[in-house]
């Protein structure tokens, strides 16, 4: 079975300054992908970034990027530049691929980030 | 272009009711997913439906939770006789195809279940 973890439970940062959030993964599958969400107070799920594990460059959306490091199992995102409502709960996932070709995601535990002025 | 909507946002139940939590997904989607929010916790997949099928069940609990997906009108996740421990967020996907998107499926808003 496949497994997401983000080991750090909390994070705070200054203003301005840049961010990692460390995600690992563990799969067999030689095909997957891995997303990141954003998750504010109020609740919603907020799509940031998406990497395909056939993807020969990282993934970069605005402030976003994913510092995809295969061999290491690793697919960690970096914020630049944080401002004070990148303050949420950030969840890294992975595509499961079920049969039929029908396909779910899996969550990790999530990290929370608090951006201080 | 509405994107996922989830009805109602907030739902209280009493030990023993029902709960029934609604999804509409996006327009032209035909595969919707529910997946369950514990506090602190990630989400967890529950249910895979096609119109009219459902298609991976494996994250439903055995007794007491039944999803539908009709024809007509929105997906159904039903709770029977609720417990405490159901208390949590449900969010609701939709995707066009089963293969889904590169963006990982559209969320909707979510329904947050309290029972009292």
């Amino acid at each position: 079975a496949q497994k997401i973890t983000q080991t750090q439970p909390g994070m705070f940062v200054q203003e301005k300054e840049a961010v990692t959030l460390d995600c690992t993964y563990d799969t067999s599958d030689p095909s997957y992908g891995l997303f990141w969400y954003k998750q504010p107070s109020s609740g919603e799920m907020i799509f940031l970034i998406y990497q395909g594990s056939y993807d020969q460059q990282n993934a970069t959306e605005g402030r976003y990027s994913l510092n995809f490091q295969k061999a290491r199992k690793s697919a960690n995102l970096v914020i630049s530049a944080s401002q004070l409502g990148d303050s949420a709960m950030y969840f890294c996932a992975m595509r499961e691929i079920r049969w039929q070709g029908a396909q779910k995601l899996v969550f990790g535990q999530g990290t929370r980030l608090t951006i201080n002025p | 272009n509405a994107g996922v909507m989830q009805n109602p946002r907030h739902l209280v139940r009493r030990r023993g009711q029902e709960a029934r939590l609604r999804c509409s997904p996006m327009k032209g989607h035909s595969h919707v997913y529910w997946y369950r929010q514990l506090p602190e916790e990630g989400l967890k997949f529950m249910v895979y439906l096609q119109k009219e099928n459902i298609i991976d069940e494996s994250g439903m609990p055995k007794e007491r939770f039944s999803a539908e997906f009709p024809k007509e009108g929105p997906s159904i996740l039903r709770i029977q006789q609720v417990v405490r421990g159901d208390s949590a967020a449900y969010f609701c996907a939709s995707s066009r195809t089963k293969q889904g998107a590169n963006y990982g499926y559209t969320f909707g808003s979510g329904t947050r279940l309290t029972v009292v």
